[in-house]
């Protein structure tokens, strides 16, 4: 594998249920992140890590809990989600938070659809 | 509110043309900016970075920052079919404290056409 992986790619659930999103980079990078794109919306910063550290909560929602065990993991737990939070979620890795052009690398993105 | 605003577009340009991509920005201390590329239903991947006024060129694509007028912008020249995609703008600050801070404009959608 390389880059920014996601899993799943789709995921469809209902109100009530549990789920978990997964990032893994294979990039050796120190920062990672979490993205909200939604239709027609600007995409929305959701959380920020740096060497394991939160660093960034953007004001998100409860239902919405992020986990970070190391430094190449990055995971969004989601439980009692609204039919609004359907979007595209995207994950995204940099080498370390404040390094001028701190490129961002994508991966391919979780579409979720809530019921 | 810090805002960093695109003109959403279409913005269609003929091939072989230069298509300019713009974007403002309001808060005074942002220090990075990305221009990004998203193809439909991809994820975004960066064309350029540039913090410094003035301009910064990249093969076909330069990037002009003027802070004093809070204004950057994208400038695709001999543009191609494969040119066609949203353009993002993203905007943070310089440093570990602000660097979290990253916004995003809505994207211009550009379309090259033949």
């Amino acid at each position: 594998e390389t880059g920014v992986t996601q899993t799943p790619r789709h995921l469809v659930m209902g109100m009530t249920n549990k789920k978990s999103l997964k990032c893994e980079q294979h990039l050796g990078h120190n920062a990672m992140y979490w993205y909200k794109q939604s239709a027609k919306k600007p995409l929305e910063l959701m959380f920020v890590y740096n060497f394991k550290e939160q660093t960034e909560n953007n004001s998100v929602p409860s239902r919405f809990s992020p986990e970070c065990p190391n430094s190449s993991h990055l995971f969004l737990h989601l439980h009692t989600l609204q039919p609004e939070d359907s979007a595209l979620y995207l994950c995204a890795s940099s080498q370390e938070l404040g390094l001028a052009g701190d490129e961002q690398f994508f991966g391919p993105g979780t579409r979720l659809t809530v019921l | 509110q810090k805002e960093v605003e695109q003109n959403s577009g279409p913005l269609s340009v003929p091939e072989g043309a230069i298509a300019s991509l713009n974007c403002t920005y309001s808060d005074r201390g942002s220090q990075s900016f990305f221009w990004y590329r998203q193809y439909s239903g991809k994820s975004p991947e960066l064309i350029m970075f540039i913090y410094s006024n003035g301009d910064k060129e990249d093969g076909r694509f330069t990037a002009q920052l003027n802070k004093a007028s809070q204004y950057v912008s994208l400038l695709i020249r001999d543009s191609q079919p494969s040119d066609s995609a949203t353009y993002l703008c993203a905007v943070r600050g310089l440093g570990y404290s602000s660097a979290s801070k990253i916004i995003f404009g809505s994207g211009t959608r550009l379309s090259i056409r033949p």
